[in-house]
Order: structure tokens, then sequence, then C-alpha cells
């Protein structure tokens, strides 16, 4: 499966910043998804990140609070902008097998906490 | 109602007994059915994933899967202290995957 390197592993933010998260594979994915897991929650997709074309987000997230890069089949960037504390969250990037059952593998996750 | 349900937890099993995890789902167009542990602090790892009727196994986990009745069942048998984690049911329906609240479980020595 493939190997994702995410970065940065945590950060600490103020208020009204913006932070962008990488997601590097290390081979080409058609399909490659953010999620966004919640002290003591589980993961809610925010977006799918298209190559080559805007991403499709899930209802409740919009590109200008999570704007999202795709440049190539190996590369996205997730920015979170404008944060507040209820943005404190772990961010995961994914991406999906070439099957058809489309099985996701994480990268290790962003942990990020708004101060 | 939410898109995918799972027993609500935490669910404790002594050592060496059956855990038994349950799914239903909403989406009748949903195609492929997928349990994943996740360790605390950790990102969620695939157990195993099902997308026909039926049961399926792998080691000590059992997936069965009931399309009619749209539920989704994971069985671990001979549970160790090690397989307490929380488990995520998860679903896909088209080119997307929606994860469910989980099910924390704790295997007691």
């Amino acid at each position: 499966s493939a190997v994702i390197s995410q970065k940065p592993s945590r950060d600490i933010c103020q208020r009204g910043t913006s932070l962008t998260i990488q997601c590097q594979v290390d081979s080409q994915v058609t399909m490659m998804f953010w999620y966004r897991q919640q002290p003591g929650q589980s993961l809610t997709l925010i977006a799918t990140a298209n190559q080559g074309s805007e991403a499709t987000y899930e209802s409740g997230f919009v590109i200008d609070k999570f704007p999202i890069s795709r440049p190539n089949l190996t590369f996205s960037t997730l920015t979170v902008s404008n944060m507040s504390p209820e943005d404190s969250s772990i961010y995961l990037c994914s991406v999906a097998s070439v099957s058809g059952a489309n099985v996701l593998t994480f990268g290790a996750g962003s942990r990020l906490t708004v101060l | 109602q939410k898109e995918v349900e799972q027993n609500s937890g935490p669910l404790s099993v002594p050592e060496g007994a059956i855990a038994s995890l349950n799914c239903t789902y909403s989406d009748r167009g949903s195609q492929s059915f997928f349990w994943y542990r996740q360790y605390s602090g950790k990102s969620p790892e695939l157990i195993m994933f099902i997308y026909s009727n039926g049961d399926k196994e792998d080691g000590r986990f059992t997936a069965q899967l009931n399309k009619a009745s749209q539920y989704v069942s994971l069985l671990i048998r001979d549970s160790q202290p090690s397989d307490s984690a929380t488990y995520l049911c998860a679903v896909r329906p088209y080119d997307k995957v929606i994860f469910g609240p989980g099910t924390s479980l704790s295997v007691i020595p």
C-alpha cells in the first residue's frame, strides 16, 4: 500500500491565523481525501482532492475555510484558514487503493491546537 | 439519520472471549464495507473489507454483511489485550468513504 508523509505532525496556532498541511504520497494515486478527527470523535470527511480541478467538499465544509490544492497525483495540501479553537483537531490525509474497493491508507495525521 | 451507526461502547470482554461489533448504514447504494482499528494517538488501520453478502474470515476476524438489512458486523475470536482499541466501521457509497462513530473495545486480561 502507499506510504503517506504528512506534515506538520503537530502545531500550536493562534486564533485568526492559517496553517497549511502537506501530504506527500510515494506513488501516484487517483483518489485522495482529507478527514478531520475532533477530540474523542470519529473521522469526518472534509473533501476529496481532485487532481487538476477544484476539490469536492462535503456538507458543512467550504473552500474559503479549507482550501485544498492537488497539483499532481502524489501531493496535496489542506489549509485551515482563519482558525478558531473549534478547529483544534487531527487532520488526516488518506489515499484510496487502485482496486475498486477504495481501501484507504492514512497518513500519521496533523494535530492542530488553536489557542 | 446518521449515515453509519455503530453499537455504542465501550465494550468490555474478557481475554479469550468473542467480541462482537455491529454497524448499520443508511445508503442502500453502498458498495464496500470496511472495518478499521484505531489505537489511541494513531491513525486508523484496515482490518478487513467486505463487499458481498455473507461472511469473510481473516485469522481471528470475521466480517459479516447483510445488504438487505443494511448491516455489517465484525467478530473477533480469542480476543487479546492487544485488540483493545476503537473499531471504526466505514462504508463506501460511490467514490467516498464514510466512517461511523466507532466502538471502543477493552479486552480484560
